[in-house]
C-alpha cells in the first residue's frame, strides 16, 4: 500500500472549517483514499473513502487532486467534539484490503 | 454506529495466565478483525476472520489465536499472557474485506499485564 504523509498537528478556530492535507504521491490507479479519526481513549471512526471523485457525507469532504497526488479532509463547521487524530490511509482495491495506520494529524478545535 | 461490543472494556492479570478477549457484533458482517494499538505503533492487525471458522494471521500474530464459531463472535485469546501484550487491543468489522467496504471499530479493551 501506498505511504501517506501528514502534518502532526493542526489547530482550527470553533465554527470555522477545517482543512486536513495528506500527501500520498506514490499512490496506484487501484487503491482508495480512506480517513478515520480517533478521539482519546475512543476506537477509530470511519469518516469518508474515496478513489477518485470527490466525495461528501454527513460529516466530511474528500477532495481529491486529479493526479490523485493528495487529498484534504474538509469539516465544514468545526466543533470542540471534533478534536482528535486524523488518519489518511490508502487502502489497495484488489482482495483482501486491511488498514495500516500511520501517525495522523492531531486537530486541536479551540472556541 | 457499528454494532460492535468489546468485552471487557479493561482487565489486570498476571503474566503466564490465560486472557480472551470477546467482539460482539450486531451487523451480520462476514469480515471481522483484531488489532492492537501501542504508543509509537499505531494499529497492528493481529487476526481477522472472513467467515465462520476462517481465520488468518496478521501483522503481529505471535502469542495469539483467535476462534470464530458464530458470525456475530470473534474471541482473541492470549494463551500465556505476557506484559509485552499489554495494549489496548480493538476489534472492527467489515461487510466484505475490499478496500472499498470500510471498517468500523468498537471501544476497545484495554489490558494490562502485570
Amino acid at each position: 500500500d501506498a505511504k501517506t504523509t501528514q502534518p502532526p498537528s493542526m489547530d482550527c478556530a470553533e465554527g470555522r472549517a477545517a482543512n486536513l492535507p495528506c500527501n500520498h504521491s506514490t499512490i496506484s490507479g487501484n487503491e482508495y483514499v480512506y480517513w478515520y479519526r480517533q478521539i482519546h481513549s475512543q476506537g477509530p471512526q470511519y469518516i469518508i473513502h474515496g478513489l477518485k471523485n470527490n466525495e461528501t457525507n454527513e460529516m466530511a469532504s474528500l477532495i481529491i487532486t486529479e493526479d490523485r497526488k493528495s487529498s484534504t479532509l474538509i469539516l465544514p463547521h468545526a466543533t470542540l467534539r471534533d478534536t482528535a487524530v486524523y488518519y489518511c490511509i490508502v487502502r489497495v482495491y484488489s482482495g483482501y484490503s486491511t488498514l495500516t495506520f500511520g501517525k495522523g494529524t492531531m486537530l486541536l478545535v479551540s472556541p | 454506529d457499528a454494532g460492535i461490543t468489546q468485552s471487557p472494556r479493561h482487565k489486570v492479570t498476571e503474566t503466564g495466565t490465560p486472557v480472551t478477549l470477546r467482539c460482539h457484533q450486531t451487523e451480520n458482517h462476514r469480515y471481522m478483525y483484531w488489532y492492537r494499538q501501542d504508543p509509537g505503533h499505531g494499529l497492528r492487525l493481529i487476526h481477522y476472520s472472513y467467515g465462520v471458522k476462517d481465520t488468518d494471521k496478521g501483522e503481529v500474530s505471535d502469542g495469539y489465536s483467535v476462534s470464530r464459531s458464530k458470525t456475530e463472535d470473534f474471541l482473541l485469546t492470549l494463551e500465556s499472557a505476557t506484559s509485552s501484550q499489554t495494549s489496548v487491543y480493538f476489534c472492527a468489522i467489515s461487510e466484505e474485506g475490499t478496500a472499498n467496504q470500510p471498517q468500523h471499530f468498537g471501544d476497545g479493551t484495554r489490558l494490562s499485564i502485570l
